[in-house]
This record gives structure tokens, C-alpha cells and sequence, in this order.
């Protein structure tokens, strides 16, 4: 079925360090991608997405390029603050009815100031 | 937008025991999903609600566990005879046909 892989944390960085996390996905059809951040004691908050082959979503200075050839969606951003400091998933949509998401296990990120 | 609001944000209860949570959504969203998310892992698919109906149950959702949206507003998960393996967080989450998922913060479920 459907899945998502995403790399181990946990990620340590310095501020304004580059980030990269990881992320490959298994799907029939075509999905749509997309990562998520859940903060401290907060609740999931969708970040950016991508719902075609190498379409780019942004936000907040975080970019992902979604990759068909590879299946991947790198999170990527050039400089990270401590206020970045969150567990990140990817997610796949498989489209169909339902709009339902499939996660990835999560990805911590520290940084450091 | 009050966002999607969910009740309680903690349950103890002992093993046996059975619990009810709530979950309102966006007001103009006509979907509603309900994810589990345990320790280190990110949410699972549980359950789907279009409007009032039901339509779509994963192989998580045992017998034990039961999902109503009776109005096609709020939702309510009970689980009955709850075991420790159920300890999680418990995730709601609503949308509209062309919207992403916006998630609750989530109830936290621990059986002793």
C-alpha cells in the first residue's frame, strides 16, 4: 500500500545552519505531498504542499520540490532559527474520495541558538 | 475560523474503563477525520466522515472503537472496554472538498 519514509531524527543544528529532511514515498496514481509541523504542545499545522510532479511549495522560508522520478519531497530550508525548533512529517494524499493523509513517523528538529 | 477544537485534551482512566471524546470541526467543513498517533510515530488513519456519513473505517478501528457524527457537525469516538495498548493521542481533524486537513490539538488518552 501507500507509504511514507522519512529520515531518523533527531536533526541538531546550529541557528542559521541549512536544513535538509528527507523524504521518499511509495503510491500508486498520483498523489498529493505534503509536510507538516507540530510544535511544542501545539497541534498539526500543515506548512506547505505540492499536489503535482515537480511542482514547489514554500512557506516560511521552507521549500519542497516534489519529485516523480525519485518519489522524494525534501524539506528544505537555508537558514534555521530556534523558533524552528518542531517534529516535522511528511504526508501523502492518494487522492480518491476520501482526501485522507498517510504520515511519515516524523522527524524532530533541535536547533540551537 | 476557531479552528478544529477537541475534548478533553487528557483522559486517565483504568483499564475496563469506557471513554468518549469529542471533536468540533470547522464549521463550514463537511469532512471529518479522527487519526491515532502513539509515541514516536505520526498519525494513523482511523476513520472518515463525510456530512453524517461514515465512509470509510480502517483496520485499526476495532470493534471496540466506535465514531458517530450524528448532525454532520461535531463527532464523538468512544472506545469501550479500553486496554492499554489504547494509550495514544487521539487527532481530529477537519476539511472541505478543496481544503487540506486542519488538525485539533489532539486528546491525550492514558489507561492505567
Amino acid at each position: 500500500g501507500d507509504s511514507v519514509t522519512q529520515m531518523e531524527g533527531p536533526v541538531t543544528l546550529s541557528e542559521e545552519a541549512f536544513l535538509t529532511i528527507n523524504c521518499t514515498y511509495t503510491a500508486t496514481g498520483y498523489p498529493s505531498l505534503f509536510w507538516y509541523v507540530q510544535y511544542p504542545g501545539e497541534g498539526l499545522q500543515l506548512l506547505l504542499k505540492a499536489t503535482k510532479a515537480d511542482d514547489k511549495g514554500s512557506n516560511k522560508g521552507f521549500e519542497a520540490t516534489y519529485r516523480k522520478e525519485t518519489t522524494s519531497f525534501h524539506l528544505e530550508k537555508g537558514s534555521v532559527q530556534v523558533s524552528d525548533s518542531a517534529v516535522y512529517f511528511c504526508a501523502l494524499s492518494p487522492g480518491g474520495a476520501t482526501n485522507k493523509l498517510i504520515f511519515g513517523t516524523g522527524t524532530l528538529l533541535a536547533v540551537q541558538p | 475560523d476557531t479552528g478544529v477544537s477537541q475534548n478533553p485534551r487528557h483522559k486517565i482512566t483504568k483499564r475496563g474503563q469506557n471513554v468518549t471524546f469529542r471533536c468540533d470541526p470547522i464549521s463550514e467543513h463537511n469532512r471529518l477525520y479522527w487519526y491515532r498517533q502513539t509515541l514516536g510515530q505520526g498519525p494513523e488513519f482511523l476513520t472518515y466522515f463525510q456530512n453524517e456519513a461514515q465512509l470509510e473505517k480502517s483496520r485499526l478501528l476495532s470493534d471496540r472503537f466506535s465514531a458517530e457524527r450524528p448532525k454532520g457537525s461535531f463527532s464523538t469516538l468512544e472506545i469501550q472496554r479500553t486496554e492499554q495498548g489504547d494509550s495514544a493521542m487521539y487527532l481530529c481533524a477537519s476539511s472541505s472538498s478543496d481544503s487540506p486537513l486542519h488538525f485539533g490539538n489532539g486528546t491525550r488518552l492514558t489507561v492505567t
